[in-house]
């Protein structure tokens, strides 16, 4: 059974300091993504890794992709208050075209100013 | 292009009660799948439909069930509720071909049982 584990859970930081969100699973995968959630807003998707050694930037958030290791990081840079939200990554897998997502627990970041 | 869209947005209930949620993908595309989110298991998947047929299914009992029609659009159905299946329940929609299967989700439907 595939499982995704994030850490930390919980992340405190001040504005201005970079920091790494780390997603580790358990078998192989066909996709990453890394979704955004706002408090009681629904999942906003940020990146999709396809192949080893992808990498992806969106302003302050970079996402990267090391298959062999089984591991994707969300790097935050120079950190914002807009930034605080929980942060999910997602493993895709494929069974006969179909998807489905399994979601690591999450890491709630909270930016102080 | 309209998002994914979920009708209602909030629900309360009572114990029993069996109650049904509506999805409306992304026009053009063709599969939905469905997530419950709560506090102590995260996000779960639920189903997935595609060509108004079930293609993939998450560990939930039987209580849990979906249909899609033929625009695409689905509907998924709670029988018997218990308080644990107070969640967020989202869907979300893609094209699934090929090279893209990437996922959008709607706004959510909130569902309290009491």
């Amino acid at each position: 059974e595939l499982k995704v584990e994030q850490n930390p859970l919980f992340l405190s930081m001040q504005e201005g300091k970079n920091y790494t969100i780390y997603c580790n699973y358990s078998t192989t995968s066909d996709r990453l993504y890394w979704y955004r959630q706002d408090p009681g807003k629904s999942l906003e998707s940020l990146f999709v890794l396809l192949s080893n050694g992808a990498v992806k930037q969106e302003g302050r958030l970079m996402a990267s992709l090391d298959t062999k290791a089984r591991l994707s990081t969300l790097h935050i840079t120079a950190a914002v208050h807009d930034l605080s939200a929980t942060y999910f990554c997602a493993v895709g897998k494929s069974n006969f075209g179909n998807e489905k997502l399994t979601f690591g627990t999450g890491t709630r970041l909270t930016i102080i100013p | 292009k309209a998002g994914v869209t979920q009708t209602p947005r909030y629900l309360i209930k009572t114990r029993g009660q069996q109650v049904t949620l509506s999805c409306s993908p992304i026009s053009g595309h063709r599969s939905v799948s469905w997530y419950q989110q709560t506090p102590g298991q995260g996000l779960q998947f639920l189903f997935e439909y595609f060509s108004e047929t079930q293609r993939n299914k998450g560990n939930f009992p039987g209580r849990f069930s979906g249909r899609q029609f033929s625009n695409s659009r689905s509907e998924m159905n709670v029988s018997t509720l218990e308080l644990g299946d107070s969640a967020l329940y989202l869907c979300a929609s893609s094209w699934r071909e090929r090279t893209n299967y990437e996922q959008y989700f709607g706004p959510g439907t909130r569902l309290t049982v009491t």
